[in-house]
């Protein structure tokens, strides 16, 4: 069964400090996967996504992730954090076939000290 | 464009009520989505339209109905509601099986 895992639930850095979510997932084929994120009171909003092709994926607001198929990882780094950045994020996976099914992860909370 | 909007934002009834979330998204998606949103659990889909006329069950669809009503929207019917319902609901969109657009959320508490 595919899964998803986060396995920080929080992570504190310094504002300017570089930055790295860890996400790993559990999957039988290619998979479609993603990350989102969400500000208190908000919904989602998409960072990045990975289909094919390269590895190293960049999205908005200056983030990227790469995808390692032997470690089952797909981790979301920065270089330099932003106060604006706190908020919850998700790693997401879903199949390349017909089913329409996305698993997420339970989420990391980034909190950012000034 | 507002993308994917969602009615009420905030709801509270008292168990054994019915009430229906409306979602309506303007970017001619063939697939909309209900998640719900519980804390340290992520999101967990309860139904999903693969296209308009089409509807499937997710991973919690228990206690839970829908309706496509037409290619923009998309409603999630509690029959009878139950404090276990109490969660975040995010309706979202997709042009087949990619990237989920969100709308807002509902805050939905069951008393």
């Amino acid at each position: 069964a595919q899964s998803v895992t986060q396995p920080d639930i929080h992570i504190t850095v310094s504002e300017g400090a570089s930055l790295e979510l860890r996400c790993n997932y559990s999957y039988g084929a290619t998979p479609y996967l993603f990350w989102y994120v969400q500000s208190p009171g908000q919904g989602l909003q998409l960072l990045l996504k990975y289909f094919s092709g390269d590895t190293l994926v960049q999205g908005i607001k200056g983030f990227e992730a790469e995808f390692k198929r032997s470690q089952s990882s797909f981790n979301l780094r920065k270089p330099s954090v932003h106060w604006s950045d706190a908020a919850e994020y998700f790693c997401a996976v879903g199949r390349m076939d017909s089913s329409y099914k996305l698993i997420f992860g339970s989420g990391t909370r980034l909190l950012v000290r000034p | 464009n507002a993308g994917v909007t969602q009615t009420p934002k905030f709801q509270v009834l008292k168990t054994g009520q019915s009430m229906t979330l409306q979602c309506a998204q303007d970017m001619n998606h063939n697939s909309m989505y209900w998640y719900r949103q519980d804390p340290g659990m992520g999101l967990r889909l309860i139904y999903y339209s693969a296209s308009e006329g089409t509807t499937d069950k997710g991973e919690v669809p228990n206690g839970y109905n829908v309706s496509r009503l037409n290619k923009r929207e998309f409603s999630l019917r509690l029959e009878s509601a139950a404090p276990s319902q109490t969660s975040v609901y995010f309706c979202a969109s997709s042009e087949a099986n990619r990237d989920r657009n969100f709308g807002p959320g509902t805050r939905l508490t069951v008393t």
